[in-house]
């Protein structure tokens, strides 16, 4: 059974579209992440929530909107899609009291 | 905020020998370290942690030292195998909502 799931895996768009993905968790963790992965592989944290309360909001343009429906999901709608966007987004989670966070496969998003 | 430094950015080695990463963080409060592997199109992967109470931690041919009053801390990885070769990641968390900052990776590639 997969832990955490995204989908969908690939997601190829043009610009000024809006698009969603989605993450769920099996794992009954209570905290979920985005992260984005960039061309060159670098990795930083976009939004984090702990059973469904926004924590962790850095330097994201407002075109990101995470919602968090229930613990065992984590979505990322983004609006207006621009070049830059185009990378890897991964979702992770984390139980809580325990440090270790599992990453979800990622979703390979493209802006044309 | 944390900020995580990692060298170097490529590392190629022989199979048989032993690689080194290092990484140096920022914030003191910093506790937990753990690495990151991740395979070409795959997901990040946990596979080793060390605490701030702890100096060292070795997992068959893996291990990792800490150097809390210097701020860095290292992966070692003996007897290299071709499928060590992989983009490896430090990172460091930082505040009370476990948020976690990642070093620039570094890839490694085991000569056969």
């Amino acid at each position: 059974d997969t832990a955490v799931s995204q989908t969908p895996k690939y997601l190829v768009t043009q610009m000024g579209n809006d698009k969603s993905i989605k993450c769920e968790q099996n794992l009954g963790h209570d905290t979920m992440y985005w992260y984005k992965q960039d061309s060159k592989k670098f990795l930083k944290i976009m939004f984090s929530y702990n059973n469904k309360e926004l924590i962790i909001n850095e330097t994201v343009p407002n075109r990101f909107s995470p919602k968090s429906p229930d613990k065992a999901h984590l979505n990322l709608h983004i609006n207006s899609l621009e070049l830059g966007d185009s990378a890897v987004y991964f979702c992770a989670s984390r139980a809580s009291g325990q440090e270790t966070q599992y990453f979800g496969p990622g979703t390979r998003l493209l802006v044309l | 905020g944390e900020n995580v430094e990692q060298h170097p950015s490529t590392l190629s080695v022989q199979e048989g020998d032993s690689a080194v990463i290092k990484c140096t963080y920022s914030d003191s409060a910093s506790n937990y370290f753990p690495w990151y592997k991740q395979e070409l199109g795959k997901r990040p992967q946990l596979i080793i942690d060390i605490r701030s109470n702890v100096g060292e931690k070795k997992d068959q041919r893996i291990a990792v030292t800490l150097n809390k009053t210097a701020k860095h801390f290292s992966l070692h990885i003996t007897e290299t195998q071709p499928e060590d070769s992989a983009v490896y990641f430090c990172a460091s968390n930082s505040g009370g909502y476990q948020k976690v900052t990642f070093g620039t990776g570094t890839k490694l590639q085991v000569i056969p």
